[in-house]
């Protein structure tokens, strides 16, 4: 049973448009939550984190929310750039455990 | 400073064959993670070191996966033998000591396919 769900295997978006990725989870234990960045033949990389206190972490053209009531997160990206192409795959643990996470959902930004 | 480094960074091998899969940390950091993604699917967890101990290992699919990790540096995960679902890349990562939300720096990951 996926705890970390990413419905969406894939989006593609504009260049200079919004991009948005969705998350859900279903262990209410969850408390910390993050997003990675990936490309091919790559590993993933850490690119923004919320924990459960808060309902938005903003870094630069990425911003994180997170829906506590509605066990939800979404990754926005503003604005969408060629170079965010990648996999995103959000990721959730609970106190100091290690991390779950989803299937992961490849973005493409085209010129 | 050198990051998660992983090797080899594919492997082909017949069912029934061993293979050992290497990784070595950031220098200094304590904590050493195994995860597996298999096509289209999640990464999962398989386990985590703290130093040379196994923290948890609760995500080892079988005993066909032995890891160690001797002196607390670089880790190894053999499979032996090998089955089809072995398949996948596997990711390493290591993260700095203590109890705290210490970010995990992943490697590039071995390509696995079984034969």
């Amino acid at each position: 049973d996926q705890q970390v769900k990413q419905n969406s295997p894939s989006l593609s978006v504009q260049e200079g448009r919004i991009s948005i990725l969705n998350c859900d989870y279903t262990n209410s234990m969850f408390d910390y939550f993050l997003w990675y960045k990936k490309y091919p033949a790559e590993g993933p990389t850490f690119l923004i984190s919320i924990s459960s206190i808060k309902d938005k972490n903003e870094d630069g053209r990425f911003t994180v929310f997170l829906n506590k009531s509605a066990k939800h997160l979404s990754l926005h990206i503003v604005p969408s750039q060629p170079g965010d192409s990648a996999v995103y795959f959000c990721a959730a643990r609970a106190g100091y455990s290690t991390l779950t996470f989803g299937k992961g959902t490849m973005l493409l930004v085209s010129p | 400073e050198a990051g998660v480094t992983q090797f080899p960074s594919h492997s082909v091998i017949e069912k029934g064959q061993t293979v050992t899969l290497r990784c070595d940390p950031i220098s200094g950091h304590d904590n050493l993670y195994w995860y597996r993604r298999v096509m289209g699917k999640e990464i999962k967890f398989l386990l985590h070191f703290v130093k040379e101990s196994k923290q948890d290992e609760s995500g080892m699919p079988n005993n066909r996966f032995l890891a160690e990790r001797t002196g607390g540096t670089y880790s190894t995960l053999k499979v032996q033998p090998a089955e089809l679902e072995d398949s996948g890349v596997y990711f390493c990562a290591s993260s700095q000591g203590g109890r705290s939300y210490n970010e995990q720096f992943f490697g590039p990951g071995t390509r696995l396919t079984v034969l």
